[in-house]
């Protein structure tokens, strides 16, 4: 069975500098998804970044950029000139790829911003 | 183009009763998936639809069922409620594409369920 772990419950950062947001997995799985997740107080979850476990460049999305280490079975989340919207629940996420399957979400980690 | 829509928005139920919570997918997409969030945590997987059929199901009991309609559009029942059945029910939908490969999950913004 595949797990998430996210090792920081609560992370804070001042307005514009950076954050990197920890995540590990578990999986027997060669080929998968892996995804950040968030989920600002108004709750609605937004996908903020996808990785196919088959490619070896790391995903960037504007100012959130991963670093995907496939050997070590980690995905961190780093954001860039970090905004006050950016304070929300980050959550690490996998899924299999070549089935319709089920996301597993990691506990997730509470970003704040501090201006 | 309309996102991931739930509804209703918030519940409040007794011990003992039954809820359905309803889901209709991105435009596009054929396949629902639905969540159960308990404060504090990540999301847990309870089940799947698609060609109106569940087709994954999670560790939920067989008090939690569900439905997919021709227009893809998606129900989530919960029979004989615990206290435990409070948290946040979340509708993901994708398009699942020819080879049995999954887009990325959109999610709606959620029911929250009190039950007292």
């Amino acid at each position: 069975a595949q797990t998430v772990t996210q090792s920081q419950p609560e992370m804070s950062v001042q307005e514009a500098e950076t954050v990197t947001l920890s995540c590990t997995y578990d999986t027997s799985e060669n080929n998968y998804y892996l995804f950040w997740y968030k989920q600002p107080p108004s709750r609605q979850m937004i996908l903020v970044i996808r990785q196919e476990a088959y490619k070896q460049q790391n995903a960037t999305e504007n100012r959130f950029s991963v670093n995907f280490q496939k050997a070590a079975k980690s995905f961190s989340l780093k954001i860039s000139d970090s905004q006050l919207g950016d304070t929300a629940m980050y959550f690490c996420a996998f899924m299999k790829h070549w089935s319709r399957d089920k996301v597993i979400f990691g506990p997730g980690t509470s970003l704040s911003v501090i201006p | 183009d309309a996102g991931v829509t739930q509804s209703p928005t918030h519940l409040i139920k007794t011990r003992g009763q039954q809820v359905t919570l309803r889901c209709s997918p991105k435009s596009g997409h054929d396949t629902v998936s639905w969540y159960q969030q308990a404060l504090g945590q990540g999301p847990q997987f309870i089940f799947q639809y698609y060609e109106e059929e569940e087709r994954q199901r999670g560790n939920f009991p067989d008090r939690f069922s569900g439905h997919q309609f021709p227009n893809y559009s998606s129900e989530l029942n919960v029979n004989a409620l615990l206290l435990g059945d409070s948290a946040l029910y979340l509708c993901a939908s994708s398009l699942g594409t020819s080879g049995g490969a999954v887009e990325t999950q959109y999610f709606g913004p959620g029911t929250r369920l009190l039950v007292l």
